[in-house]
């Protein structure tokens, strides 16, 4: 069956521009996370989604970040007047509960020139 | 403040050997953890996990060893093969809590043949 997918694979942007970036889950995955991963550092959690829940927002780095998840389905991640040091690979991983292991889709790259 | 770390950003192995994989964390409220693998332009795929109920879990070739009164885990590959070369995250969460996993930092595992 379909994995998680993202899109775009690659993003080049300019500084200042606003980018949204898109990922859709397993089918039926009911949580939803969106993780950032800078050059030689690890995964940074950004944000969780669980069904119909409020989303938790704790890792979101500013208020240029936002994510939205319609319903059980499709998420975006919209990074608004981009920096340079947002560029980084945008990751996203659906799992069907918390002890689930997360599925991860093959991520985001952000370059913000 | 890094609640899940991966000291050795790297790891060397002769093919047939044991890898040995460590994890520290600190906060003594965690109870699940996983390690996940990452391949070059690939999201992280899901390796093993154990509950803190446990202080070992087998899969194969594949084996996470918990110790809770150190906060330390530890992922056991035996024997080594030239495709278990990649980055190797653990990640850990608290079930009753907030459902955000940290992730560590990484270690890549490169397996010499």
């Amino acid at each position: 069956g379909a994995g998680v997918s993202q899109s775009p694979s690659n993003k080049v942007t300019e500084k200042g521009k606003d980018v949204e970036l898109r990922c859709d889950p397993i089918s039926g995955h009911t949580a939803l996370y969106w993780y950032r991963q800078r050059l030689g550092q690890g995964l940074e959690f950004l944000i969780y989604f669980q069904g119909n829940s409020a989303p938790d927002k704790s890792g979101l780095p500013s208020d240029r970040f936002s994510a939205e998840r319609t319903g059980e389905s499709v998420s975006t991640l919209t990074i608004q007047r981009t920096q340079q040091e947002d560029s980084a690979v945008y990751l996203c991983a659906s799992s069907g509960g918390l002890t689930d292991e997360q599925y991860f889709g093959p991520g985001t790259r952000l370059t913000v020139t | 403040d890094q609640q899940v770390k991966q000291n050795s950003p790297s790891l060397s192995v002769q093919e047939g050997r044991i890898s040995i994989l460590n994890c520290d964390y600190t906060n003594s409220m965690f109870d699940y953890f996983l390690w996940y693998k990452k391949y070059p332009a690939e999201g992280p795929t899901f390796l093993i996990s154990i509950s803190s109920i446990k202080d070992k879990n087998e899969d194969g070739r594949f084996t996470v060893f918990l110790n809770k009164s150190a906060k330390h885990l530890s992922l056991h590959i035996v024997p080594s093969q030239p495709g278990d070369s990649a980055v190797y995250f653990c990640a850990a969460t608290e079930i009753s809590g907030t459902y955000k996993y940290i992730f560590g930092t990484g270690t890549r595992l490169k397996v010499l043949a």
